[in-house]
């Protein structure tokens, strides 16, 4: 298994800012995943971050608007670049264990936007 | 698209009683997996089913997947206050992507 953290946990900002989240992961892993979900309510993914190439986004999801970096097979980040209160949200970061069916998440980062 | 409806949406029991949430899409998945969520963190996985017809058994889990794949079924036998959460499936495509359910809800009263 992998274990994954993320930073920072939660955070507060003002409209037209920007907010990185990190992930960290215990292990070298090949795609890493970048979800959004609103408390209570189910995953939407984001993009999916595979080391050495660009993040490949799912419709209604822009890198304009969410830039992501995969530096190495451990670390991934994701911007949330000029906040609207729209994004206040939960943001998950997984990877993808040595199975295609294992997927392991981190704990989240809770964003409100004022 | 691909969907995943998930019923129901919120149940309250209490506990000792026995429940069934289901997952449905009109899609087929290469395999389905079961998460349980608890507050401020993130998705767990309980479970992957991949063959059409597969049942696994986890305590006192039971999870079955349909037999053209598009469906699964997640039963809990005598709920405990600690099995609370939410619960999510999600079918895993032919390119690996994750297709999450809408989510179910479960609280348990002891």
């Amino acid at each position: 298994s992998a274990v994954i953290s993320q930073k920072p946990s939660r955070d507060i900002c003002q409209r037209g800012t920007s907010l990185t989240i990190q992930c960290q992961v215990d292990s070298q892993v090949t795609m890493m995943f970048w979800y959004r979900q609103q408390p209570g309510q189910s995953l939407t993914l984001i993009a999916t971050a595979n080391q050495g190439s660009e993040a490949t986004y799912e419709s209604g999801f822009v890198i304009d608007k969410f830039p992501i970096s995969r530096p190495n097979l451990t670390f991934s980040t994701l911007t949330v670049s000029n906040m609207s209160p729209e994004d206040s949200s939960i943001y998950l970061c997984s990877a993808q264990g040595d199975s295609y069916n294992e997927q392991f998440f981190g704990p989240g980062t809770r964003l409100t936007v004022l | 698209t691909q969907l995943l409806e998930q019923s129901p949406q919120f149940l309250s029991i209490q506990e000792g009683e026995n429940l069934t949430v289901y997952c449905n899409s009109s899609s087929v998945f290469s395999s389905l997996q079961w998460y349980r969520q608890e507050p401020g963190e993130g998705p767990v996985l309980l479970v992957t089913v991949v063959t059409g017809g597969e049942v696994k058994k986890l305590k006192r889990l039971t999870f079955q997947f349909g037999d053209a794949r598009k469906d699964s079924s997640l039963h809990i036998t005598a709920a405990q206050p600690g099995d609370t959460g939410l619960y999510l499936c999600a079918g895993v495509t032919g390119t690996y992507k994750y297709i999450f359910g809408t989510g179910t809800r479960l609280k348990v009263l002891a």
